[in-house]
């Protein structure tokens, strides 16, 4: 059975900090993803990575991909307030099956 | 881009009755749309995989008779929830996958279902 850890679970930054969000999962996959999601509201997609190696980049995030290690990063550079948010991973075999979620609270 | 429409966005409804919420593609063929399930604060949860044309593949421990799921066309599936329950109150989300090269998935806007 697929399984997708996210840590931490909880996040408090302080605005302007450098932060990484992990993603591990169990099963031989190309197809990493991540999303956003604000309260109340559905998914916003932010990063598909589909290769190894594959590193993409928007703004103040930074998501990278290491299939071997079946690892997946979200780098967050010089956290800003509008960034708070949960972020999810998430692994497509078929189905996507998605990590716990990240709660990310940035504060001034 | 690719978008899919998710109605109703909020519903309340009372115990022992039925509710649908239907998830359609907008712009694009969607063969095989999937249904999720968010608790408060919580990771999304999938129910079921919806093919069109053909039944829906239920995750172990989703009740099928409980959440019916019609896939009919390449631009719509639905889900009811019938004889809804309290605990039934949940968030609930559809995404299409979008086959284009890509492999991108899309999601519907959510229905936050409350059962009094």
């Amino acid at each position: 059975e697929l399984k997708v850890e996210q840590n931490p679970l909880f996040l408090s930054m302080q605005e302007g900090k450098n932060y990484t969000i992990y993603c591990n999962y169990s099963t031989t996959s190309d197809r990493l993803y991540w999303y956003r999601q604000d309260p109340g509201k559905s998914l916003e997609s932010l990063f598909v990575l589909l290769s190894n190696g594959a590193v993409k980049q928007e703004g103040r995030l930074m998501a990278s991909l290491d299939t071997k290690a079946r690892l997946s990063t979200l780098h967050i550079t010089a956290a800003v307030h509008d960034l708070s948010a949960t972020y999810f991973c998430a692994v497509a075999v078929g189905s996507m099956r998605f990590g716990a979620g990240t709660r990310l609270t940035v504060k001034p | 881009g690719a978008v899919v429409s998710q109605h109703p966005s909020r519903v309340i409804c009372k115990s022992g009755t039925s509710v649908k919420i239907e998830c359609r593609s907008l712009d694009f063929q969607a063969t095989t749309m999937f249904w999720y399930r968010q608790f408060p604060k919580k990771s999304l949860m999938l129910m079921a995989t919806s093919n069109e044309g053909s039944k829906a593949t239920y995750e172990q421990g989703v009740e099928k008779d409980k959440f019916l799921i019609n896939h009919a066309s390449l631009t719509l599936s639905t889900l009811t929830v019938t004889s809804a329950h309290p605990e039934d109150s949940s968030f609930y989300i559809c995404s299409a996958s979008l086959r284009d090269g890509g492999y991108g998935y899309t999601f519907g806007s959510g229905t936050r279902l409350t059962v009094v």
